[in-house]
């Protein structure tokens, strides 16, 4: 079974810093994906950023981007200029099609982070 | 527009009640999941239909049941088997050749009086 691991469950930073939240997991796959999903106080899970195991460059979505290492199964995201906006929950997740849950993800506890003025 | 609804936003239960949490998409997908949230946790899978009637048990399957009649609709029903079904249930829909991208919906929140 995989497992998601996130190490920090509550993490700040200042209005325009930059911050870092980790995530290791636990796999014996070779082909997977990774997530990073954001949950605001509405509630709504939102799609951060996105990884192929298979591709090495590590992906960026404006001021989101990961440090994908994949031998030592660790994807951490890395906030730029933070905003007051991305407070909110941060989840990460685990993707591989199996048999018997097709390709649901596999979370991480989530990581509370909260941005100051 | 396009989107996932989950409907009601709250939602409370006596002890020993059949409820049906409502999850429609009007996005054409194919595949569609429920999720639960307990605080603390991120989301657990409870059950997972890749086509029109047919569906699979996901990791806490026990105390729950779903139908698939309509591409559109995923409706899941928590009976009363389910021991501590108070949590927030998010639904969710995938394309089959995009299946690393789940869309959610907004949630409902079930409350065990």
């Amino acid at each position: 079974a995989q497992t998601v691991t996130q190490s920090q469950p509550e993490m700040s930073v200042q209005e325009a810093e930059t911050v870092t939240l980790s995530c290791t997991y636990d796999t014996s796959e070779n082909n997977y994906y990774l997530f990073w999903y954001k949950q605001p106080p509405s509630r709504q899970m939102i799609l951060v950023i996105r990884q192929e195991a298979y591709k090495q460059q590590n992906a960026t979505e404006n001021r989101f981007s990961v440090n994908f290492q994949k031998a030592a199964k660790s994807f951490s995201l890395k906030i730029s200029d933070s905003q007051l906006g991305d407070t909110a929950m941060y989840f990460c997740a685990f993707m591989k099609f199996k048999a018997n849950s097709g390709y649901a993800l596999n979370f991480g506890k989530g990581t509370s982070l909260l941005v100051t003025p | 527009d396009g989107g996932i609804t989950q409907s009601p936003k709250y939602l409370f239960r006596k002890e020993g009640q059949n409820v049906t949490l409502s999850c429609e998409q009007n996005l054409n997908h194919d595949a569609m999941y429920w999720y639960r949230q307990d605080p603390g946790q991120g989301l657990r899978l409870i059950y997972y239909s890749q086509i029109v009637n047919d569906f699979q048990k996901g990791d806490i399957a026990e105390g729950y049941s779903v139908s698939r009649e309509k591409k559109e609709s995923f409706p899941l029903t928590v009976t009363s088997a389910q021991k501590n079904p108070t949590a927030f249930y998010l639904c969710a829909s995938s394309i089959p050749d995009r299946a690393d991208t789940q869309y959610f919906g907004p949630g409902t929140r079930l409350t065990v009086l």
